[in-house]
């Protein structure tokens, strides 16, 4: 079956360090995938897209990876704080044709100061 | 980024009404709008994908009977909850999409039926 998960619900990293984000999927070949910030009772915020011909893609503090043959995407966030402390979602595009979005459950990301 | 505007940010209704959720999107024309449901600590579950001028597209289990969508105009998706009961409180978010763009979701709805 069909699947998209990241490793853990919950991520707690003090101030300062680096947050790793991993999702993974199986039986999907998406063109390209997406990552998300989503706060408490509010809508997924967009944040970085990478296709599949690219090996990583950068924003400011945040690096995302996207490696098609371990289907695994990572998703950083370096110098974090506190602000960063969010829901981190990655989605797909199954066809790659503008369809919807299938989402992970999300790593809910703590940052203590 | 693009600007997806939807409400009410919450609403409280009495079992058996209606309650009527709006999505627009403010600065480009989406081709097509999603409708999302997400329960605590869950993630975003499909519901339906509408397209400009034509019916909804609904994912298995849910019931389109209850779960009208209308999506008018290029800019405009609406969302009904008909008869709704206290088990279809949770919320709702939508979603546009211009193409093959990302995503740009609302602020979402809060659904609570006493």
């Amino acid at each position: 079956s069909q699947k998209i998960e990241q490793n853990s619900e919950a991520l707690n990293i003090q101030e300062g360090k680096t947050a790793t984000l991993t999702c993974n999927y199986t039986n999907y070949s998406p063109a390209y995938l997406q990552w998300y910030r989503q706060d408490p009772g509010r809508g997924p915020v967009f944040l970085l897209l990478i296709r599949e011909n690219e090996k990583e893609k950068r924003k400011e503090r945040l690096k995302v990876t996207f490696d098609t043959t371990l289907k695994q995407s990572l998703f950083h966030i370096t110098a974090s704080q506190p602000a960063d402390s969010a829901t981190y979602l990655c989605a797909l595009d199954p066809s790659g044709a503008g369809t919807a979005l299938i989402f992970g459950k999300g790593t809910t990301l703590s940052v203590s100061s | 980024g693009a600007v997806v505007s939807q409400h009410p940010s919450w609403v409280i209704c009495k079992s058996g009404t209606s309650v009527k959720i709006e999505c627009r999107s403010l600065d480009f024309q989406a081709t097509t709008m999603f409708w999302y449901r997400q329960f605590p600590k869950q993630s975003l579950m499909l519901m339906a994908t509408s397209n400009e001028g034509s019916k909804a597209t609904y994912e298995q289990g849910v019931e389109k009977d209850k779960f009208l969508i209308n999506h008018a105009s290029l800019t405009l998706s609406t969302l009904t909850v008909t008869s709704a009961h206290p088990e279809d409180s949770s919320f709702y978010i939508c979603s546009a999409r211009q193409g093959r763009a990302e995503a740009f979701f609302g602020q979402g709805t809060r659904l609570t039926v006493v």
